[in-house]
């Protein structure tokens, strides 16, 4: 089983909507959390950490499910450049730094 | 502005070729970097782990003495791809940390290409 699984998509949708993903990770003993927003041929930049409690950021908000081990993210009134791919980022453990990528959820939006 | 400096952005050279990729960390001093490397429409996956002053640490399944990395100061790594082939091709990463669970800030990545 991989430590974090995302469905790739696409998600296609139309300007405006709302759209929204879940990322499943396999260890329970993971401490911190992200999503990072990657572009065609770019780097993954952070979009947000995702807290305990949930968070919101604009547009974005993120929810944790630790007894589901999973996290989700928001988009609302989506925009055309939030076409990307979205990357679910975990760490391995409690005290480790290192970090374990699901392969992306593709979302495009359209005029 | 830019938290991580990576150069060179694109490499595409010969088979056989070493090829040297520099990862800086601009804004602190980075006792710990990591090296990536992502093939096309796959996560990224950890290579080693870059620790300044002493020997990198591999992931299973890496090869230490093809991907030579040194770590010489407190702000540049670098990676070294020795004797490159064709499926060394791939998008090479680097990043930093600036502390336990925090996020890490990549450098803009290197796409090499082997003929």
């Amino acid at each position: 089983r991989k430590e974090v699984e995302q469905d790739p998509g696409p998600f296609n949708v139309p300007e405006g909507a709302t759209v929204a993903f879940n990322c499943t990770y396999s260890n329970s003993a993971s401490q911190s959390f992200f999503w990072y927003r990657q572009d065609c041929r770019k780097e993954p930049k952070l979009l947000m950490s995702v807290y305990s409690s949930g968070n919101e950021d604009g547009r974005f908000t993120a929810q944790l499910n630790r007894a589901s081990q999973y996290i989700s993210l928001l988009i609302r009134d989506s925009k055309l450049s939030d076409s990307a791919t979205y990357l679910c980022v975990v760490t391995q453990s409690s005290n480790d730094y290192k970090l374990s990528f699901g392969a992306g959820t593709t979302v495009t939006v359209r005029a | 502005g830019a938290v991580v400096s990576q150069h060179p952005s694109r490499v595409i050279c010969k088979s056989g070729t070493s090829v040297k990729i520099e990862c800086r960390s601009l804004d602190f001093q980075a006792t710990t970097m990591f090296w990536y490397r992502q093939f096309p429409k796959q996560s990224l996956m950890l290579m080693a782990t870059s620790n300044e002053g002493s020997k990198a640490t591999y992931e299973q399944g890496v090869e230490k003495d093809k991907f030579l990395i040194n770590h010489a100061s407190l702000t540049l790594s670098t990676l070294t791809v020795t004797s490159a082939h064709p499926e060394d091709s791939s998008f090479y990463i680097c990043s930093v940390r600036q502390g336990l669970s925090q996020p890490q800030h990549f450098g803009d990545g290197t796409r090499l290409s082997i003929l």
